[in-house]
C-alpha cells in the first residue's frame, strides 16, 4: 500500500516570501500521479498543482511549483510570494497510474500561516 | 457552471442512528468519489462509482455503503453511527479516460457530520 507523508505539521512564512512544503511517499509503482491540494477554512479542497510521475520536468502553476524527486520519492511544493489568501491546510496526495480509478492517498496536511 | 453540491452542509446524529449524504456531480462527470476526513487529518477514501456501479472501496466497514443514479448524482450512507464516525465526508467528481485532465478530482465542500 502507498503511504504519503507530510512532515511539517505548520509552516509559517511573511507575506510576499517563499516558502517550501516538503511531502514524501512510499510505493513501488512506476506510473503513478502525485498532487497538491489546498483546503481552506471554506472546508473545499482545491488542486493547486499536479505531477505526472512520468514526466521529469517539475510542474509549475503560476506562484506555485514543485520539486519532484522520483528516485528520492519525494515532492515539494514551492509557493513564491505568498499572499494571505495562501493560508490554509495544503495536502499532498498520490494516485495510481494503473487505472485502479480514482482513489487518491493523501498526506496528514500542513497548515501554512501567512503573516502580514 | 456548477461545482460539485453536496447536502445537507451540517448535521447532527445521535449514536446508532443512520444517515444519507448526498452529492451532484459536475456536469458531464460520470466518476463520483467519496472521502471522509476526520478533524485534523488528511481525508480517506471510502468509496468511488462509476457508470452506476461501484469500481473501489477504502478500508470501510459495512455499515457504509453507498450508489450512484442514473443522472450520476451519488448517495452515501451510514448505519448504526458511532460517534468515531464524526467527520466532514467530500465527494468528488471527475471525468474518465486518458485524455489530460481526466481523473483529476473536483471537490464539494462536504458534509459535516457530528454524532453524540
Amino acid at each position: 500500500a502507498q503511504t504519503v507523508t507530510q512532515s511539517q505539521p505548520e509552516m509559517s512564512v511573511q507575506e510576499a516570501e517563499t516558502v517550501t512544503l516538503s511531502c514524501t511517499y512510499d510505493t513501488s509503482e512506476s506510473d503513478y500521479y502525485l498532487f497538491w491540494y489546498k483546503q481552506p477554512p471554506s472546508r473545499q479542497m482545491i488542486l493547486v498543482i499536479r505531477q505526472e510521475a512520468y514526466k521529469q520536468q517539475n510542474a509549475t502553476e503560476n506562484r506555485f511549483s514543485v520539486n519532484f524527486q522520483k528516485a528520492a520519492k519525494s515532492f515539494s511544493l514551492k509557493i513564491s510570494d505568498s499572499q494571505l489568501g495562501d493560508a490554509a491546510m495544503y495536502f499532498c496526495a498520490y494516485r495510481s497510474g494503473n487505472n485502479a480509478g480514482n482513489m487518491l492517498t493523501f498526506g496528514g496536511g500542513t497548515r501554512l500561516m501567512v503573516k502580514p | 457552471d456548477a461545482g460539485v453540491t453536496q447536502s445537507p452542509t451540517h448535521l447532527i446524529k445521535t449514536r446508532g442512528q443512520q444517515v444519507t449524504l448526498r452529492c451532484s456531480p459536475i456536469s458531464g462527470h460520470k466518476s463520483v468519489s467519496w472521502y471522509q476526513q476526520v478533524l485534523g487529518q488528511g481525508p480517506q477514501f471510502i468509496f468511488q462509482y462509476y457508470e452506476k456501479e461501484e469500481r473501489g472501496r477504502g478500508n470501510f466497514p459495512d455499515r457504509f455503503s453507498a450508489r450512484q443514479f442514473p443522472n450520476y448524482s451519488s448517495e452515501l450512507n451510514v448505519n448504526a453511527l458511532l460517534l468515531g464516525d464524526s467527520a466532514l465526508y467530500l465527494c468528488a467528481s471527475s471525468q474518465t479516460g486518458r485524455l489530460p485532465g481526466a481523473n483529476v478530482l473536483t471537490f464539494g465542500a462536504g458534509s459535516r457530520l457530528t454524532v453524540l
